[in-house]
């Protein structure tokens, strides 16, 4: 299995605060992404990056920002936290040096915003 | 941009064969992926088509023709374990993005 954890695993937060996410990869991959997955839609992507400090926009970007100061971290936040962001984020890596660009994913973090 | 259209549901027979069908329309099209995925955890890599054609791995089969916009996974000898959601993904040419069905739930029943 490739290696990546998200933290946290599970989040309760009121509705305005701000919520951090992280997704660590000891697997030295180029690309990383963040996806959201509720019942009805399926996996959206929400941002990636294809290198350090190197991001852009997917598919449902609004209200999100990420951050990649470093190959191994990518941080996802939620500027201020609303009830539509309830989901569960998965993040997850792909090597860009490899044909077929399949991706790996994390565990999931499960959000719920109140 | 990229739509993919698959059954939402499906039920199957322990030991028996299933096939899960996936048709996508795409402005570009680069590859087809399968995952699998258990209630509550992440998706599992399951195989990528990027030509025409049928690629075994196993139990599980892939199937892509990209003139007809359909692939296929085949599921042989079925085990209770492989109940679980099988999602279809495809990939835009020049992009690394993948774009998702919402996944068709199969529930392998004795």
């Amino acid at each position: 299995d490739a290696g990546i954890t998200q933290s946290p695993r599970h989040k309760v937060t009121e509705t305005g605060t701000p919520v951090t996410l992280r997704c660590h990869q000891t697997e030295n991959h180029r690309y990383m992404y963040w996806y959201r997955q509720d019942p009805g839609h399926g996996l959206r992507l929400i941002h990636y990056s294809y290198g350090v400090k190197d991001t852009d926009k997917g598919e449902v970007s609004d209200g999100y920002s990420v951050s990649r100061s470093k190959t191994e971290d990518f941080l996802l936040t939620l500027e201020s936290a609303t009830s539509s962001q309830t989901s569960v984020y998965f993040c997850a890596i792909s090597d860009g040096d490899r044909a077929s660009y399949e991706q790996y994913f994390g565990p999931g973090t499960r959000l719920t915003v109140t | 941009g990229q739509n993919i259209d698959q059954p939402t549901e499906m039920t199957a027979t322990e030991g028996a064969i299933v096939q899960i069908n996936c048709t996508y329309q795409t402005s570009g099209f680069n590859g087809l992926f399968w995952y699998q995925q258990h209630a509550g955890e992440a998706p599992t890599f399951l195989s990528y088509n990027v030509l025409d054609g049928l690629e075994e791995k196993g139990r599980f089969s892939s199937f892509l023709s990209r003139s007809k916009g359909y692939s296929y996974l085949l599921l042989k000898e079925l085990q209770m374990k492989d109940s679980a959601s099988y999602l279809c993904a495809g990939r835009q040419t020049g992009a690394n993005n993948l774009f998702f069905g919402t996944g068709t739930r199969l529930t392998v029943i004795p």
